[in-house]
């Protein structure tokens, strides 16, 4: 169980255009889901903490107007890189909670997406 | 001091052989802690979590948890190729809130045939 689907698992775009990537529960229901990024050789880096039916919460440094985040359901929350540019070429990951055992801390992860911006 | 810190590696272990992985973490009130796999251009998939001093051992891996030196540790017994990956440590912070959750920066391990 605790399986997380995410959508799609690579993108390559033209700077200026914007890239939505889906994240989706299959078989339990995420109150809270988080947005990571990960360059290469680097760790994840936690951009955002999406909470559904209200607004994401960002890490410091992060632009909620260009990574904007919509978390409109228990199982689906989105991440659109708006007006994308090189330098947003990275590891998008997003991972959840089970809802109920937030405490365990225990996450779990989709695949990623991968983010060409050219 | 950053949050959780890991020897980012190599680590170079012969196959058949006992990898260790270490992590240290600031917050002495840290709650649960959680070692994750992660391969190349892939996303990280859970190992194990620990929540008590001592030892939990699951199959070929074992994680170790000492809250008095703020240390965890990863060991993988009988190391065998398919374990080469970089392994992140993750700390759960006792601090209230969704964003609690701290990721070193991981350990990359070889395991050579």
């Amino acid at each position: 169980g605790a399986v997380v689907s995410q959508h799609p698992s690579w993108v390559i775009c033209k700077s200026g255009t914007s890239v939505k990537i889906e994240c989706r529960s299959l078989d339990f229901q995420a109150t809270t889901m988080f947005w990571y990024r990960q360059f290469p050789k680097q760790s994840l880096m936690l951009m955002a903490t999406s909470n559904e039916g209200s607004k994401a919460t960002y890490e410091q440094g992060v632009e909620k107007d260009k990574f904007l985040i919509n978390h409109a359901s228990l199982t689906l929350s989105t991440l659109t890189v708006t007006s994308a540019h090189p330098e947003d070429s990275s590891f998008y990951i997003c991972s959840a909670r089970v809802r109920g055992r937030a405490n365990t801390g225990e996450l779990f992860f989709g695949e990623g997406s991968r983010l060409t911006v050219l | 001091q950053k949050e959780v810190e890991q020897n980012s590696g190599p680590l170079s272990v012969p196959e058949g052989a006992i990898a260790s992985l270490n992590c240290t973490y600031s917050d002495r009130g840290s709650q649960s802690f959680f070692w994750y796999r992660q391969y190349s251009g892939k996303s990280p998939e859970l190992i194990m979590f620990i929540y008590s001093n001592g030892d939990k051992e699951d199959g070929r891996f074992t994680a170790q948890l000492n809250k008095a030196s703020q240390y965890v540790s990863l060991l993988i017994r009988d190391s065998q190729p398919s374990d080469s990956a970089t392994y992140l440590c993750a700390v759960k912070r006792a601090q209230t809130g969704a964003n609690n959750l701290f990721f070193g920066t991981g350990t990359r391990l070889t395991v050579i045939p």
